[in-house]
């Protein structure tokens, strides 16, 4: 089966721009999760969609990011403005279940430098 | 809250040597544990799975067990390969909180030939 589809792969802009990533997840996944890693720690959460709605948005710093995943397939996760501090990989990730025992598919993420 | 926590890096090898990368969690009820495996520029991959206490997770030679008397779910490995390095992270996936999971900081792993 298709992996979770992410792009672009790589974004540099200056702080105060806006970016927007795009993720598409593996067919059939009701539950998506957008994380960001910064360089040299685990993935922190976002926010996580079940289907269209939102889950779990209390990471999610909503003065600056916003996010959506419209008809509860691909979804958009957007900053603006960025800050210096944004500067990180954003991880997709896609579940089929809620179910505790399954871990999640990864994207390949976006590593976005903001300088 | 939750939390997991990993043995600091980075961890260098020699080829077939033995490896054991520390990792323990701290959560409320019984949560799912996982450690995932990250190469260069990918995405993380699932490596193995326990999903309650004693069970035994294992996958590609690697093997974890599910400790829940020290809350702890070690990663190891017998005979690493130059082909094994990258950096790992131990998870916990908790029945609430809508299935979220907590992710350590990893540890990243050499392999010399």
């Amino acid at each position: 089966e298709a992996g979770v589809a992410q792009s672009p792969r790589y974004k540099i802009i200056e702080k105060r721009q806006s970016v927007a990533f795009w993720c598409n997840p593996i067919s059939g996944h009701a539950t998506l999760y957008w994380y960001q890693q910064i360089l040299g720690q685990g993935p922190k959460l976002l926010i996580q969609f079940q289907n269209n709605g939102v889950v779990d948005d209390s990471q999610l710093p909503k003065d600056r990011f916003s996010a959506e995943r419209l008809k509860g397939v691909d979804s958009t996760l957007k900053i603006q403005p960025a800050k210096l501090e944004d500067s990180a990989v954003y991880l997709c990730a896609s579940s089929a279940l809620r179910d505790r025992a399954n871990g999640y598919t990864f994207g390949s993420g976006t590593r976005l430098t903001v300088v | 809250g939750d939390s997991v926590t990993q043995m600091e890096g980075p961890v260098t090898l020699s080829e077939e040597a033995f490896l054991t990368i520390n990792c323990t969690y701290t959560a409320t009820g019984y949560p799912s544990l996982f450690w995932y495996v990250q190469y260069p520029g990918e995405g993380l991959q699932l490596l193995l799975k326990a999903t309650k206490a004693d069970d035994k997770g294992s996958n590609k030679g690697f093997e974890a067990t599910y400790r829940k008397e020290t809350t702890s779910f070690h990663l190891e490995k017998g005979s690493v390969q130059v082909s094994d390095s990258a950096v790992y992270f131990c998870a916990l996936r908790h029945n609430t909180n809508a299935g979220k999971s907590t992710f350590g900081d990893g540890t990243t792993l050499t392999v010399k030939p």
